[in-house]
Formats: C-alpha cells, structure tokens, sequence
C-alpha cells in the first residue's frame, strides 16, 4: 500500500520569503504526483503534476516541485509567497493505475504580510 | 458554469438519521469520486465508479452506500448517521477510465456533515 508523508504540518512565512514543502511518498513501482490546493473555503484546486519526463514540474501561480525517485520525494517550492497563498496544500500520489489518489495530511501554510 | 457541483453545501442532522449527498459533475468525465476529510484535514478516499461500476470501495462501514444513476451523477446515502461521520465530504471526478491512471481529479465544494 502507498503512502504519502508531509513533514510540515504549519508553516508561517512573510510575504516574498521562500517556500519549500517536502513531500515523501512509499511505494515501489511507478507514480503519478501531485500537489494539490486548498484555499479557505473553497475545493481543492490542482496546482502541478508529474507523471513522467522532466523530474521539474512547473504549475500555476508561479509554484514548482521537483521529483526526486532516489528520495521517494516530490517537493513543492516557490521563490517568494504571497498573502494570498495562505491556504492548505496536499501531496498526492497515485500508484498502479486505478486512479486511487493517496493523499499526505496536509500542510497548512500561512503568510503573513 | 460549475463542473463539479455538491447538493447540500452545509448538512446538519442528529444521530441515527439517514441522508444523501447529491454529486453532478457537467465535464463529461467516466470517472467520480467520494472522498471524506475529517477535522485534520485529512482527506480519504470512500468510493470510486467508472460509468456508473463501483471501481474503488475502500474500507467503509455499510451505512454508507454510493449510488451512481449514470455517469454524470454519483450520489452517497448514510444510513443511521453517527457522531464520527461528521466531516466534509468531497465529490471529484476524473476524464478518463480508471486504468490509465495520470488522471487529473476535478473536486466539487465538498459538503459540511455535522451530525449532533
């Protein structure tokens, strides 16, 4: 069974500071990533996705990950946050086909200006 | 135009009820989706179908039961409500059949359970 770790539970940062979220997934074989968010309020919104190619993904609103397989990690970043990224982000992994998306508990981010 | 659409928005009941969550998606995928988040925020997966086949049923207690009447459609009833059912329920869906994988999931507002 596949699982997904998200080491950051809050993270509180000013605005145009750099964020970077770590993202760690277990399973062996093949997977598709994604990051998804979660503003208040609101439904979740996909923000990128890796499923093969170029290990450095970029997606709206100006954020990036990058997988790395030897790391099982799929890390999101973005170079300076603003106010209006305050908001929940998952990891999510789907592996084996089906379509079943393994989701981390979140990291809620909070930016401060 | 809402893609993904959730009926009722806020649901508050007592234990023992029964209800339904009502899901429509209008972009034409094969695949829908119910997910519950809890009071962490930790989303998981119920229930998949794939026109209108159960695909994905993960380890749920009977209460609840999915029902999709077509493809656009996947609604989720409660039986005998309970106070650990209080959640938010999401509905997603997704373009393609469920064995291609590398599917975008599209989510709906979710619906705000609280059971008294």
């Amino acid at each position: 069974a596949q699982s997904v770790s998200q080491h950051n539970h809050h993270v509180i940062l000013s605005e145009a500071a750099s964020l970077e979220l770590g993202c760690n997934y277990s399973y062996g074989g093949t997977v598709n990533l994604f990051w998804y968010v979660q503003y208040p309020g609101q439904h979740l919104q996909l923000l990128l996705k890796y499923f093969s190619g170029d290990p450095l993904v970029k997606g709206i609103k100006g954020f990036e990950a990058e997988f790395i397989k030897s790391k099982f990690s799929f890390n999101l970043r973005k170079p300076s946050v603003q106010w209006s990224d305050t908001a929940e982000y998952f990891c999510a992994v789907e592996g084996g086909g089906g379509n079943k998306l393994t989701f981390g508990t979140g990291t809620q981010l909070k930016v401060e200006l | 135009d809402t893609a993904v659409s959730q009926t009722p928005k806020y649901l508050v009941t007592q234990m023992g009820n029964d209800k339904s969550i009502k899901c429509e998606q209008n972009l034409g995928h094969d695949t829908m989706y119910w997910y519950k988040q809890d009071s962490k925020k930790f989303l998981k997966i119920m229930f998949s179908y794939n026109n209108k086949e159960l695909i994905i049923n993960e380890t749920v207690p009977n209460r609840f039961s999915p029902k999709s009447p077509d493809k656009a459609h996947l609604n989720l009833h409660i039986n005998s409500l309970e106070l650990g059912d209080s959640a938010v329920y999401f509905c997603a869906s997704s373009p393609r059949g469920y064995s291609r994988g590398r599917d975008e999931q599209y989510f709906g507002p979710g619906t705000r359970l609280t059971v008294t």
